[in-house]
């Protein structure tokens, strides 16, 4: 099985308001990651959890906060987000930092009011 | 810096026919994974190629990697409107939780 699953899959929040993205994964994989996806672009790395630590932030404003409460969920909580913010959101997992084969999960597709 | 260009950016082409999608690079790469995703949809992994040479198939997809490990390509033989998708190509080098995504191939097959 080689399922990530998110929560919720399309969410709309105003510039004021705080949510949070789910993530979880039932591989045993170690580490975790958020990207985020613009209309017709590549995913962007913004964070990689490995073994429930945060190991790398690619200079992702403060407005986006990740946390890892176990090894199988990822959650990303937001406030304060701009329109521009406005994207697809995957998750994905690998089995460790080591691997490269990353897994990801259908996305949350969030609009920014 | 990196870089994965993907080739070409956007194809059409009728049900049954064959195409090639590239991915060119100037660096050393240690793996390479193929992805395809769908509209508002995940990327779903295709295959993950490692040695310089490798050729995979899966059912009408063919992969390979070139000989010094810094190109791809994608073959598909008798593309079917199932095919359709975003393809995307990725490198791993060095740190291997970050992958470098190529710019994407877009492709429509219709009947």
């Amino acid at each position: 099985d080689t399922e990530v699953t998110q929560t919720p899959k399309h969410l709309v929040m105003g510039m004021t308001n705080k949510k949070s993205l789910k993530c979880e994964q039932h591989m045993g994989h170690r580490a975790m990651y958020w990207y985020k996806q613009k209309a017709k672009k590549p995913p962007e790395l913004m964070f990689v959890y490995s073994y429930e630590k945060l190991s790398i932030n690619e200079s992702v404003p403060s407005r986006f906060s990740p946390e890892c409460p176990n090894s199988s969920l990822l959650n990303l909580h937001l406030h304060a987000l701009q329109p521009e913010d406005s994207a697809l959101y995957l998750c994905a997992s690998s089995q460790s930092d080591y691997s490269y084969e990353q897994y990801f999960g259908p996305g949350t597709r969030l609009t920014v009011t | 810096t990196q870089l994965l260009e993907q080739s070409p950016q956007f194809l059409s082409i009728q049900e049954g026919e064959n195409l090639t999608v590239y991915c060119n690079s100037s660096s050393v790469f240690s793996s390479l994974q193929w992805y395809r995703q769908e509209p508002g949809e995940g990327p779903v992994l295709l295959v993950t190629v490692v040695t310089g040479g490798e050729v995979k198939k899966l059912k009408r997809l063919t992969f390979q990697f070139g000989d010094a490990r810094k190109d791809s390509s994608l073959h598909i033989t008798a593309a079917q409107p199932g095919d359709t998708g975003l393809y995307l190509c990725a490198g791993g080098a060095g740190t291997a939780s970050k992958l470098t995504f190529g710019t994407g191939t877009r492709l429509q097959v219709t009947l």
